[in-house]
């Protein structure tokens, strides 16, 4: 079945202890994004990569870092994890980085709670 | 600026009624792309329809229609005979030509009561 899949799907830390949310996908897709949710805000891009060893900034890329080392894992790493991160996360992978109509299928969500 | 608007943060509808839901967009690129997503409470993001900017015709997937007006810049899902598993959050989402993410709505919280 095709997917992508996240770890852990609930998350509660306190501020400072380094975690990662796993991010995996088995399309061979080429891109991969990282996304958060927060309540009226939408969903904000994080990180992408465009493929191995790719990486760019998305509009909200402070406090976090990424890496492509494989093709399908898109780890997302918080180093120092704040209160201002509790959001919901979301995973995503497509076949073409380059638009077009390649819908992007998203994780089911990483929920992050930093106390 | 926003980019993609989502007037409505909440919509009623009944059962096996039609239902519209705004989406307005601001770009100068002449190539984008425009997607809806659904949300369920259990919180996935569920692909629903795509529009491309140079598709002559409205999308459409099932139940699920896209009323594309290029002019206005407005993509409006429209969702026939509503049923109660159509309760959820919808984003209306774009992507730029030779950009590298999708740019959210705030989204809509549609209600289909009995």
């Amino acid at each position: 079945e095709a997917q992508v899949t996240q770890n852990p799907r609930y998350l509660i830390t306190v501020t400072g202890k380094k975690l990662t949310v796993t991010c995996s996908q088995n399309m061979n897709h080429e891109y991969m994004s990282w996304y958060r949710q927060d309540p009226g805000l939408g969903l904000r891009q994080i990180y992408y990569s465009m493929n191995v060893e790719v990486t760019d900034k998305g509009d909200v890329p402070e406090g976090y870092k990424v890496s492509r080392k494989e093709k399908r894992n898109f780890p997302l790493i918080l180093e120092s994890p704040s209160p201002n991160q509790t959001s919901l996360y979301f995973c995503a992978s497509s076949l073409s980085p380059a638009g077009g109509s390649y819908e992007q299928y998203f994780g089911p969500g990483t929920r992050l709670t930093v106390t | 600026a926003q980019k993609i608007t989502q007037t409505q943060p909440g919509m009623f509808v009944q059962e096996k009624e039609a239902v519209t839901l705004d989406c307005t967009y601001d770009t100068s690129d002449p190539s984008y792309g425009l997607f809806w997503y659904k949300q369920p409470s259990s919180g996935e993001m569920i692909f629903l329809i795509y529009q491309g900017s140079y598709d002559q015709q409205n999308a459409t997937e099932g139940r699920y229609s896209l009323n594309f007006q290029k002019a206005r810049k407005s993509a409006n899902l429209v969702i026939s005979a509503s049923q109660l598993g159509d309760s959820a959050m919808y984003f209306c989402a774009m992507r730029e030509n030779g950009f590298q993410k999708l740019v959210f709505g705030t989204g809509t919280r549609l209600l289909v009561s009995p």
